[in-house]
């Protein structure tokens, strides 16, 4: 069964600073990686994903995502966060078949301080 | 617009009763799922259904019942039976088998609080 890691379960960050959420997967197979975040009081949303291609993918909002195979690992990045920034951020995954139901991580709470 | 409308946003419940949350999409997805967030425990699945008429049990199916005789709806019912069911409902939809598959479209959610 696949499962996904998120190492931090609340990151304060200052306004500027720079910022990198862990996310690892247990799943032997080609997969589909995804992440979503979730402002507050607002739905859920994609931030960006990969299917195939560059393992370097850029999202919306200046949020970018390194897959390394080796590492089982789906980083999420961002150079210099904002207070807007603050949110929830979600890590999930599915086997290449694209027919099976996404597996999310715990979750990161992100809060920016100004 | 399309999206997928939740109904209702909040909900109370006596323990003992059943529950039906409702959830319509407009996107013709094939494909509708029901996922549960509580905090710390990020979202996990509950019912899907890839197609009309058929759906799955996910990873905490136990005292939830779900429905899916059109495509555009798939509303999940909390049955007396599940023991802890305060928590927030997600329903989500994404198109099957493209490579769009699996991009879900998530609702705003409903907030079931057991009294």
């Amino acid at each position: 069964a696949q499962s996904v890691s998120q190492h931090n379960h609340h990151v304060i960050l200052s306004e500027a600073a720079s910022l990198e959420l862990g996310c690892n997967y247990s799943y032997g197979g080609t997969v589909n990686l995804f992440w979503y975040v979730q402002y507050p009081g607002q739905h859920l949303q994609l931030l960006l994903k990969y299917f195939s291609g560059d393992p370097l993918v850029k999202g919306i909002k200046g949020f970018e995502a390194e897959f390394i195979k080796s590492k089982f690992s789906f980083n999420l990045r961002k150079p210099s966060v904002q207070w807007s920034d603050t949110a929830e951020y979600f890590c999930a995954v599915n086997a290449d078949s694209g027919n099976t139901p996404l597996v999310f991580g715990k979750g990161t709470r992100l809060s920016v301080i100004a | 617009d399309g999206g997928i409308t939740q109904s209702p946003k909040y909900l109370f419940r006596k323990e003992g009763q059943n529950v039906t949350l409702s959830c319509e999409q407009n996107l013709n997805h094939d494909a509708m799922y029901w996922y549960r967030q509580d905090p710390g425990q990020g979202l996990r699945l509950i019912y899907y259904s890839q197609i009309v008429n058929d759906f799955q049990k996910g990873d905490i199916a136990e005292g939830y019942s779900v429905s899916r005789e059109k495509k555009e709806s798939f509303p999940l019912t909390v049955t007396s039976a599940q023991k802890n069911p305060t928590a927030f409902y997600l329903c989500a939809s994404s198109v099957q088998g493209s490579s769009g598959a699996n991009v879900l479209t998530f609702g705003a959610g409903s907030r079931l609080t057991v009294l």
